[in-house]
């Protein structure tokens, strides 16, 4: 089955910085790669993801890149804010049919954005 | 709209009781997921639901866990008897196959944490 790598576990920044965090996959069907950040007492919300015949996406301070040879994938925040503070999880998936599938989560990384 | 309805959102519970946890999905959603989050960790799948039929219940240890969605709308998951290392959050997520694309965002309910003493 699929395995997703994350990190760091932790990663604290200045407010106004950048923040990158790392996933891995070893699932070379995976072809769906979403982004998902958790706040305290709350579920998961997705935030960006990226398909595989896609190697980058922007929104606004997010953006998501993917480099399938190498099986990885990153989520770069810019200009953090003390909101952006939460768990993200990256995820893999693939399509199996054309209907819906598994989602593997990686670990989390805790995102401190300091003011 | 509506998001993902879970109930209750805390439940604590002595061991070998059983518990039940409620998953109302956004309406028009006909695939239905139950996620275990343990603390610290990323969402695990238990089982996922395509209307009334449960596709993929392959991580659902069926020994003590049980769920059904009779009428392809609303889940209930079931835990008898439950023990220490069920404690957790149990997620409810569900999405549409009906669109455009073939890859579906899941949206996810707040959660319920459950407690085993």
């Amino acid at each position: 089955g699929e395995n997703v790598e994350q990190h760091p576990s932790t990663l604290s920044v200045q407010e106004g910085d950048s923040a990158v965090i790392k996933c891995t996959y070893s699932d070379s069907a995976s072809n769906y790669f979403p982004w998902y950040k958790q706040e305290l007492g709350k579920g998961p919300q997705l935030i960006i993801d990226i398909r595989s015949n896609v190697g980058e996406k922007k929104d606004q301070r997010i953006a998501v890149t993917l480099n399938k040879t190498a099986k990885h994938f990153s989520l770069h925040i810019t200009e953090t804010q003390p909101e952006d503070s939460a768990v993200y999880f990256c995820a893999a998936s693939s399509d199996s049919g054309g209907s819906n599938y598994k989602l593997t989560f990686g670990k989390g990384t805790l995102l401190t954005v300091n003011p | 709209e509506a998001g993902v309805v879970q109930s209750p959102r805390y439940k604590i519970i002595e061991k070998k009781q059983p518990v039940a946890f409620w998953c109302n999905p956004i309406s028009g959603h006909n695939t239905l997921y139950w996620y275990l989050q343990n603390l610290g960790q990323g969402p695990e799948l238990l089982i996922r639901y395509e209307n009334e039929e449960a596709v993929d219940d392959s991580q659902l240890p069926k020994d003590r866990f049980s769920a059904e969605r009779l009428k392809g709308v609303d889940s209930t998951l079931k835990i008898q008897p439950a023990e220490l290392g069920d404690s957790a959050v149990y997620l409810c997520a569900s999405s549409s196959s009906r669109g455009v694309h073939s890859y579906n965002e899941q949206f996810f309910g707040p959660g319920t944490r459950l407690t085993v003493l």
